[in-house]
């Protein structure tokens, strides 16, 4: 089955600075990269995605890349802000669009 | 849209009782739906997929007669925890996907499930 990796568990950055988190995953029949964000207590909220045959996607100050040769996805946030603080999850998934969960990261914006 | 609801919120149950958690899809048809369970600080794993008018399919390591899954319509599943124990005390989502959609998860508020 799929095995998704995600670093850093916990990343703290200076508001006004970019946050990065990386993904990798081994089931190269995945074809569906969501991102969500999840803050305490709350629903994971779906906050961009991509599919196979895109290597980017940009929305707004959120930024996707993906490099499927080498099996891994990248979630880029710039300019962050305080309510960007939350754990984020990256996903892949294909074909009966069952996701497999990397662990999660705690992203700390400071102000 | 794309508004997914579970009830209920929090459940505080005795050793040995059922509880029965409901996942419903408010503003969409959902011809699947997943339950997950997330430990605190953990990721989400994935239980069971839940498809309307057939039998679920379990992850490996789930019981399926522990772990009750009904999907009987195109907006509601649900969940029923069978003789629980507090290892079974955790937070319980659900998610859905829009029936004819591009496959993108919404998830439900969760149900956070206490065993004493």
């Amino acid at each position: 089955g799929e095995n998704v990796e995600q670093h850093p568990s916990t990343l703290s950055v200076q508001e006004g600075d970019s946050a990065v988190i990386k993904c990798t995953y081994s089931d190269s029949a995945s074809n569906y990269f969501p991102w969500y964000k999840q803050e305490l207590g709350k629903r994971p909220q779906l906050i961009i995605d991509i599919r196979s045959n895109v290597g980017e996607k940009k929305d707004q100050r959120i930024a996707v890349t993906l490099n499927k040769t080498a099996k891994h996805f990248s979630l880029h946030i710039t300019e962050t802000q305080p309510e960007d603080s939350a754990v984020y999850f990256c996903a892949a998934g294909a074909g009966s669009y069952q996701l497999t969960f990397g662990k999660g990261t705690k992203l700390s914006v400071i102000p | 849209g794309a508004v997914v609801s579970q009830h209920p919120s929090r459940v505080i149950c005795k050793s040995g009782t059922s509880v029965k958690i409901e996942c419903r899809s408010l503003d969409f048809q959902a011809t699947t739906m997943f339950w997950y369970r997330q430990f605190p600080k953990q990721s989400l794993m994935l239980m069971a997929t839940s498809n309307e008018g057939s039998k679920a399919t379990y992850e490996q390591g789930v019981e399926k007669d522990k772990f009750l899954i009904n999907h009987a319509s195109l907006t509601l599943s649900t969940l029923t925890v069978t003789s629980a124990h507090p290892e079974d005390s955790s937070f319980y989502i659900c998610s859905a996907i829009l029936a004819g959609g591009r496959g993108t998860q919404y998830f439900g508020p969760g149900t956070r499930l206490t065993v004493l």
